[in-house]
């Protein structure tokens, strides 16, 4: 059974430095194929992919906040961990955990199978 | 980016009544391998998305037959058949065909 859980702090002050982890279970993110990304929600508004890691080390990052984001990953520990610099009000939102699998053929990824989503954690940017 | 625009925002359906959605990708979602990878979620209040369709039509293990996917291109369309109360939520589009994958942004099913 596939199961990932975020945890980090709730309440952040603008400028500071987001630091999430996500805890997995029920696979391993070195196995080819796999990878898990973070997947952020504003109250009311639609879901928007963050950054992906994959099980070669692979990252991928959003366009408009590659600047401001990093995403790692410890195998031994089954954690992909996200860092956000100079969090403002904006970022405020419920962060997902986000599990997917691709296959691979001649360095193209195409998607494979559902997505496994962990239950959210809500983030408050305020002072 | 790939930008996905759905319609309508809102929607009230009748119980029993037949619901669309619209999702309209701003480029071409057919992938390198041919395949077009669109999905439709569903968000449930208080819950994470659920994925209903996957790759235009095709629907997910436990998803009941009352919902369908369609189109091609650039113009895709999420249908309930006959709406019932559990199917209350927000529904999104999103390609997975590049990255970054992008969500529409939401269509809002409600029982009038």
């Amino acid at each position: 059974q596939i199961t990932l859980k975020e945890s980090g702090p709730t309440l952040v002050k603008p400028t500071q430095t987001l630091t999430l982890t996500c805890t997995f279970s029920g696979f391993s993110l070195s196995t080819f194929g796999v990878g898990v990304g973070w997947i952020r929600q504003p109250p009311g508004k639609a879901p928007e992919w963050l950054a992906l890691i994959y099980w070669s080390d692979e990252k991928r990052y959003s366009t408009s906040l590659r600047s401001r984001i990093s995403i790692t990953k410890d195998t031994s520990k089954n954690q992909v961990v996200l860092t956000m610099t100079n969090m403002d009000p904006v970022d405020t939102g419920t962060y997902y955990c986000v599990q997917r699998q691709v296959s691979e053929t001649g360095g193209l990824k195409a998607p494979l199978g559902g997505y496994y989503w962990g239950q959210g954690t809500l983030v408050t940017v305020s002072s | 980016d790939v930008v996905m625009t759905q319609s309508p925002l809102s929607l009230p359906v009748t119980l029993g009544q037949p619901a669309s959605i619209s999702c309209r990708s701003s480029e071409s979602l057919v992938h390198g391998d041919g395949n077009i990878y669109l999905n439709w979620f569903q968000q449930r209040p208080g819950q994470s998305p659920r994925r209903l369709i996957y790759k235009v039509s095709n629907r997910d293990s436990g998803v009941p037959d009352r919902f369908s996917g369609s189109g091609s291109g650039t113009e895709f369309t999420l249908k309930i058949s006959t709406v019932e109360a559990e199917d209350v939520g927000v529904y999104y589009c999103m390609q997975a065909t590049s990255w970054p994958l992008t969500f529409g942004g939401g269509t809002k099913v409600e029982i009038k």
